[in-house]
């Protein structure tokens, strides 16, 4: 089983829908991070946390919403989608050590229509 | 605001050919990680190699190498031997550390635009 799981892998939904993508992980990080990729855009922090009580926006928070129910799960919402935010999700976690590398999930593919 | 820049967007190599990408970084910090990251078409992110701003050597990980020129700022992968499996996209990132992003540590990584690289036979 993968460390880090996300739901659902792909998802296609219409213009105003509230969708949520959820990310558990196995690894006992406290420090989960979501990341949105973009064709020709890398990936862009949407929002990241570093405990359960601990929530902070990165650089494309508009139109996002996080909830961290516990330290093995981070949860993102998009209240009411839009077609731009068609795009492949990534939820991380990392540890606080001195390499730190992130470990990702799959990927979660969200179409927006 | 801390920059990854990578400025390949496509490179093609022959299989067991040696291949550079390139990275470049910019940031005023004095303690940061830098990251690469692969991409292969099925769109999992895995995680490559890591070097430290103080590590004097170049990180080394297998086939990977990163050449580490600090006073340039870049941080370039090479891969030696390319095999067709090492076709996909490649993303250099960059780490702070410092206590302004929050995480004494470790903070969140920036990313650059990626490059994909091709290997033919």
């Amino acid at each position: 089983d993968a460390d880090v799981t996300q739901t659902p892998r792909n998802r296609i939904t219409k213009t105003g829908k509230r969708i949520m993508l959820e990310c558990s992980q196995t690894k006992g990080h406290d420090r989960m991070y979501w990341y949105r990729q973009d064709p020709g855009l890398g990936l862009q922090l949407i929002y990241y946390s570093f405990d359960v009580k601990d929530i902070n926006k990165g650089e494309i928070s508009d139109g996002y919403s996080v909830s961290r129910q516990a330290q093995a799960k981070f949860s993102l919402s998009l209240e009411s989608a839009i077609p731009n935010q068609t795009a492949l999700y990534f939820c991380a976690t990392s540890s606080g050590g001195s390499g730190g590398e992130l470990f990702f999930g799959e990927g979660s593919r969200l179409t927006v229509l | 605001a801390q920059k990854i820049t990578q400025t390949q967007p496509g490179m093609f190599v022959q299989e067991k050919e040696a291949v550079t990408l390139d990275c470049t970084y910019d940031t005023s910090d004095q303690s940061y990680g830098l990251f690469w990251y692969k991409q292969p078409s099925s769109g999992e992110m895995i995680f490559l190699i890591y070097q430290g701003s103080y590590d004097e050597q170049n990180a080394t990980e297998g086939r990977y190498s990163l050449n580490f020129q600090k006073a340039r700022k870049s941080a370039n992968l090479v891969i030696s031997a390319s095999q067709l499996g090492d076709s996909a996209m490649y993303f250099c990132a960059m780490r702070r550390r410092s206590l302004a992003d929050r995480g004494s540590t470790l903070g969140r990584l920036y990313f650059g635009r990626g490059t994909q690289l091709t290997v033919w036979p």
